[in-house]
């Protein structure tokens, strides 16, 4: 079982819509979630990070975390095609600061 | 303030030459990270490092690769002895302290091909 599972995609939706990224992990001790953006050829950028159950919002975006369901999600309102990027999913474990990144799901905005 | 830079951005090498690849971090981080990225995978981590200490080398691979963070200077992924197995592209990144809820920032990257 891979530690941090994502679904690859492509995901496609319409410039405008709301674009919903899933990740789950399975370390049960994980304490730390954070989501980074990656455009082709480019390094992960991050663009949220959250820590306790429940939403966290930044503008455009809104991290979710359900620890008991471990899984977390982001949620991208009002997409617009320069979203178009890799999302990578990254779970900091319970004893190191190591991140363990999922594969990653490529989101396609389509205007 | 200046972000994670590493050089070179790109570099070549034939197998069985050595690459060197440097990362500075952000402006008040001592703690840097290494990670790769080999072509349609994800990131893995590799080690761990602060100021003069190695303090996670787990995901290393045990023989030809090393890696330094000295009290004056950047920090350096050596790989000795390159095969074509090593492309791919090595990020660096770094915090400013140690502990679970840093946020970790990550360099452009190095892009090594082994011909």
């Amino acid at each position: 079982q891979k530690e941090v599972e994502q679904n690859s995609g492509p995901l496609s939706v319409p410039e405008g819509a709301i674009a919903s990224l899933n990740c789950t992990y399975s370390d049960r001790g994980s304490q730390s979630f954070f989501w980074y953006r990656q455009y082709s050829g480019k390094s992960p950028e991050l663009i949220m990070s959250i820590y306790s159950n429940g939403d966290k919002e930044d503008g455009r975006f809104t991290a979710q975390l359900n620890k008991a369901s471990q899984y977390v999600s982001l949620l991208i309102r009002d997409s617009q095609p320069s979203d178009s990027a890799t999302y990578l999913c990254a779970v900091n474990g319970e004893y190191g600061n190591k991140l363990v990144f999922g594969a990653g799901t490529i989101l396609r905005v389509k205007s | 303030n200046a972000g994670v830079m590493q050089n070179p951005r790109h570099l070549v090498r034939r197998r069985g030459q050595e690459a060197r690849l440097r990362c500075s971090p952000m402006k008040g981080h001592s703690h840097v990270y290494w990670y790769r990225q080999l072509p349609e995978e994800g990131l893995k981590f590799m080690v761990y490092l602060q100021k003069e200490n190695i303090i996670d080398e787990s995901g290393m691979p045990k023989e030809r690769f090393s890696a330094e963070f000295p009290k004056e200077g950047p920090s350096i992924l050596r790989i000795q002895q390159v095969v074509r197995g090593d492309s791919a592209a090595y990020f660096c990144a770094s915090t400013t302290t140690s502990g679970i809820y840093n946020e970790q920032f990550f360099g452009p990257g190095t892009r090594l091909t082994v011909l």
